[in-house]
């Protein structure tokens, strides 16, 4: 299995601002993930989280709006730029453990609050 | 693309009794297929999972069956606690992770 950790667990940021979240797995995965949970809603991916270069994004997501940062196996942050009411959401960080048919855990979410 | 249908949305059932949650996939290249609870406030965590060369697996209160032919699978949870009310997804998974899709989720109420 893989414990995954995230900070912050919650913000309340202003309108415009941008917001870096950290995601620290306790140990070595390939694959990490960036997941956006509305509110009462299920699960979209943002992007894939890639090891030493750019991450691939899923269609309605980009990386002006979402960059992230992969510079290890077991970190990643996703930034939310230039925050509008609308980016308020769950944002879950997931990865694979045991290679690539291994099982997929998440973290316990950033809870952002955009006013 | 995958698309993965899952029912009910809502279920309440008295503690003690059985809950069904029942997901239908249309990708034939998807071959996994995890559970997911998900509890107010939390991350979800993984509760239950099935490969595609296997018809059924029980893990204690917890069951999961999948029916290749029909591209169904259904998560069981008998004798249901107070504990057990959460939110539960289902996901469809293919190719190493090549796609990954989750259900819309169920919202399980277990009344004490």
């Amino acid at each position: 299995s893989a414990v995954i950790s995230q900070k912050p667990s919650r913000d309340i940021c202003q309108r415009g601002t941008s917001l870096t979240i950290q995601c620290q797995v306790d140990s070595q995965v390939t694959m990490m993930f960036w997941y956006r949970q509305q509110p009462g809603q299920s699960l979209t991916l943002i992007a894939t989280a890639n090891q030493g270069s750019e991450a691939t994004y899923e269609s309605g997501f980009v990386i002006d709006k979402f960059p992230i940062s992969r510079p290890n196996l077991t970190f990643s942050t996703l930034t939310v730029s230039n925050m509008s009411p609308e980016d308020s959401s769950i944002y879950l960080c997931s990865a694979v453990a045991g290679g690539s048919t291994g099982e997929l855990f998440f973290g316990e979410g950033s809870r952002l609050t955009v006013l | 693309g995958e698309n993965v249908e899952q029912h009910p949305s809502t279920l309440s059932v008295q503690e003690g009794d059985s809950a069904v949650i029942k997901c239908t996939y249309s990708d034939s290249a998807s071959n996994y297929f995890p559970w997911y609870k998900q509890e107010l406030g939390k991350g979800p965590q993984l509760i239950i999972d099935i490969r595609s060369n296997v018809g059924e697996k029980k893990d204690q209160r917890i069951a999961v069956t999948l029916n290749k032919t029909s591209k169904h699978f259904s998560l069981h949870i008998t004798e249901t606690q107070p504990e057990d009310s959460a939110v539960y997804f289902c996901a469809a998974i293919s190719g190493g992770y090549q796609k990954v899709t989750f259900g819309t989720g169920t919202k399980l109420q277990v009344i004490p």
